[in-house]
């Protein structure tokens, strides 16, 4: 199984900072990468899928990128909202693992 | 619009068994797949598995065979997770969730608590 590994754990940032989350595959999967938003007592939020494609809706604040092994989440300036915690999950074959999480904090 | 609506909480006793409803509206229900994904407390997303909505086939993660049971009733455009012989560890929230990749939506999810 492809494990999926999340950097950082957690992190603090100012309102209006530029905020960076990378997660990494042990095998090359690919653009078959999506990214979560989940708020403490709300649903997980489908963020970006396909690696960069931002989901309907999602604030143009969010993007994705990364190809193979190597992926990052970047939210170019971090709101109060943003507030959560932020999975990657692959999907180019099962089982379709999450990472462990990064939980995003206001400094 | 789309959504999947799920069984409320539950409050099991150890060796129980719970079953969990997922019921699809605002989509043809047999045109996605359907996954489960697991919350345990203070712990991250864990992809449980998925259904073939056109097969009812399904698909456990490592770790999820055995005594957990994925089924679905089209006709209602319902699926189900069944978790037998429950254990306190299985403490969790039960999420569905449509898609044959990326997963949207979520239903709201199911809180699972396994307690004496």
């Amino acid at each position: 199984d492809i494990q999926m590994t999340q950097s950082p754990s957690s992190l603090s940032a100012s309102v209006g900072d530029r905020v960076t989350i990378t997660c990494r595959a042990r095998q090359g999967i690919s653009n078959y990468l999506a990214w979560y938003q989940h708020k403490p007592g709300k649903v997980p939020k489908l963020l970006i899928y396909a690696a960069s494609t931002l989901q309907s809706g999602v604030p143009s604040r969010f993007s994705g990128s990364g190809s193979g092994t190597d992926f990052t989440l970047t939210i170019s300036s971090l709101q109060p909202e943003d507030v959560a915690t932020y999975y990657c999950q692959k999907y180019n074959s099962a089982p379709w693992t999450f990472g462990q999480g990064t939980k995003v904090e206001i400094k | 619009q789309v959504q999947l609506v799920q069984t409320g909480s539950e409050l099991k006793k150890p060796g129980a068994s719970v079953k969990v409803s997922c019921k699809a509206s605002g989509y043809t229900f047999t045109d996605y797949a359907l996954n489960w994904v697991r919350q345990a407390p203070g712990q991250g997303l864990e992809w449980m598995g998925w259904i073939n909505t056109n097969t009812g086939n399904p698909t456990y993660a490592p770790g999820f065979t055995g005594r957990f049971v994925f089924s679905l009733d089209t006709s209602v455009s319902t699926a189900y997770l069944q978790i037998s012989s429950l254990k306190t560890e299985d403490t969790a929230v039960y999420y569905c969730a449509r898609g044959g990749g990326w997963l949207d939506p979520w239903g709201q999810g199911t809180l699972v608590t396994v307690s004496s």
